[in-house]
């Protein structure tokens, strides 16, 4: 069965540090892969997804992630934190005939002003 | 507003008694998908309808169910509710069988069972 780990459960950082959060999934055939953003109250957002292609893929909000096949990962990056990226993270992913996505249990981003 | 509209937004009920989620997908979207959002399991996938058919089946308990109508609605059933049962439900749409793309998600219905 497919399966998503997202390293970290909690991240606090400062405004202008610069944001990883690891995820890696399970599945060793065709696979897509999503970033979704949760607000404080709100419904999930996609911020970016990785088709085929270009491994390093840009999001909205300055995001990016990277495909690494090799390592099943796909770590999602921003340079510069600003307070109003506070919100939870979920990787998910998608693969072979599968036509749900499974998610990662989340990582909470905190950014201090 | 992200097209997907989930109703009621928030819900108390008692133990054992049944409940209605409804949801109507993004305009043009065939399939809809029903996640469980809670604070220790995390987004859980319950259930896959496409265009009126039931596709994919996840953690979802035999007390729960649900079904997509002809307009493309779709609604997820709970009974014999518990204190457990309570959760954040979110739908989510996709235009095809395949969510290659992703989804775009409801804003959720907070069910709280006390």
């Amino acid at each position: 069965a497919q399966s998503v780990s997202q390293h970290n459960h909690h991240v606090i950082l400062s405004e202008a540090a610069s944001l990883e959060l690891g995820c890696n999934y399970s599945y060793g055939g065709t696979v897509n892969l999503f970033w979704y953003v949760q607000y404080p109250g709100q419904h999930l957002q996609l911020l970016l997804k990785y088709f085929s292609g270009d491994p390093l893929v840009k999001g909205i909000k300055g995001f990016e992630a990277e495909f690494i096949k090799s390592k099943f990962s796909f770590n999602l990056r921003k340079p510069s934190v600003q307070w109003s990226d506070t919100a939870e993270y979920f990787c998910a992913v998608r693969g072979g005939s599968q036509g749900n996505l499974i998610f990662g249990k989340g990582t909470k981003l905190s950014v201090k002003p | 507003d992200s097209g997907v509209t989930q109703t009621p937004k928030h819900l108390i009920t008692a133990t054992g008694q049944r409940v209605t989620l409804r949801c109507s997908p993004r305009s043009g979207d065939l399939s809809v998908y029903w996640y469980q959002q809670s604070l220790d399991q995390g987004l859980q996938f319950l259930i896959q309808y496409y265009n009126g058919e039931e596709r994919a089946k996840g953690n979802i308990l035999e007390r729960f169910s649900a079904q997509q109508f002809p307009d493309l609605h779709s609604e997820l059933n709970l009974s014999s509710l518990e204190l457990g049962d309570s959760a954040l439900y979110f739908c989510a749409s996709s235009a095809w069988l395949q969510a290659n793309y992703g989804y775009t998600f409801g804003s959720g219905t907070r069910l709280t069972v006390v």
